[in-house]
């Protein structure tokens, strides 16, 4: 199937800090990326949609300035958690369908700890 | 918004027993996705379903959905270790967004 890798893995920074999550697809093309945060025991909970050459939507309660999303690529989403906060601390995960209302690819998650 | 819930929120199973979770929906799904997860790790494609009535097979794993499309089952056969983790039902309601439900910690014991 398809590949959708996420960058870095796991990622310790300081508070007030900012700290950018990378998350590309290797064999396909990915106008729409979508990313997820995790908390333990918990469901993904859908934070945004990323849209390639278009600003990135929502959802609600998500705040835009602090969870920065850039589509800069067919093949690449960043997300950028700016000065970071313990309570962001998470599991941060990005996914990308190889075409809309089908099977999506993960990537690996990144798992933030902010001290 | 539309709100998946699965049931139950953890199961323990003796290896070898079968086992099924439910996932229901407050309405109509476009796409119905059957995810497994290692907490800390991706999610593994499990099946995806789109017809009312649908029923797909992988390996041990069934997965259901129902003629009105707002409620899946997925059902586990002769469970083995290798079955632990947390299930995870996703659903599109036709905006392309792929939202989760609550999640199902599965728990296989010898």
């Amino acid at each position: 199937g398809a590949v959708v890798s996420q960058h870095p893995s796991w990622v310790i920074c300081k508070s007030g800090t900012s700290v950018k999550i990378e998350c590309r697809s290797l064999d396909f093309q990915a106008t729409t990326m979508f990313w997820y945060r995790q908390f333990p025991k918990q469901s993904l909970m859908l934070m945004a949609t990323s849209n390639e050459g278009s600003k990135a939507t929502y959802e609600q309660g998500v705040e835009k300035d602090k969870f920065l999303i850039n589509h800069a690529s067919l093949t690449l989403s960043t997300l950028t958690v700016t000065s970071a906060h313990p309570e962001d601390s998470s599991f941060y995960i990005c996914s990308a369908p190889l075409q809309l209302n089908t099977e999506a690819f993960f990537g690996q998650g990144t798992r933030l700890t902010v001290v | 918004s539309q709100e998946l819930e699965q049931s139950p929120q953890s199961l323990i199973v003796q290896e070898g027993k079968n086992l099924t979770i439910n996932c229901t929906s407050s309405k109509t799904l476009y796409g119905l996705y059957w995810y497994k997860q290692k907490y800390g790790e991706g999610l593994i494609f499990l099946m995806m379903l789109q017809k009312g009535g649908e029923e797909k097979s992988h390996e041990k794993i069934t997965a259901k959905l129902d003629e009105k499309k707002q409620q899946s089952s997925l059902h586990i056969t002769a469970s083995q270790p290798s079955h632990a983790g947390i299930y995870l039902c996703g659903a599109t309601v036709g905006n392309e967004k792929l939202t989760f439900g609550t999640g199902t910690r599965l728990t296989i014991i010898p």
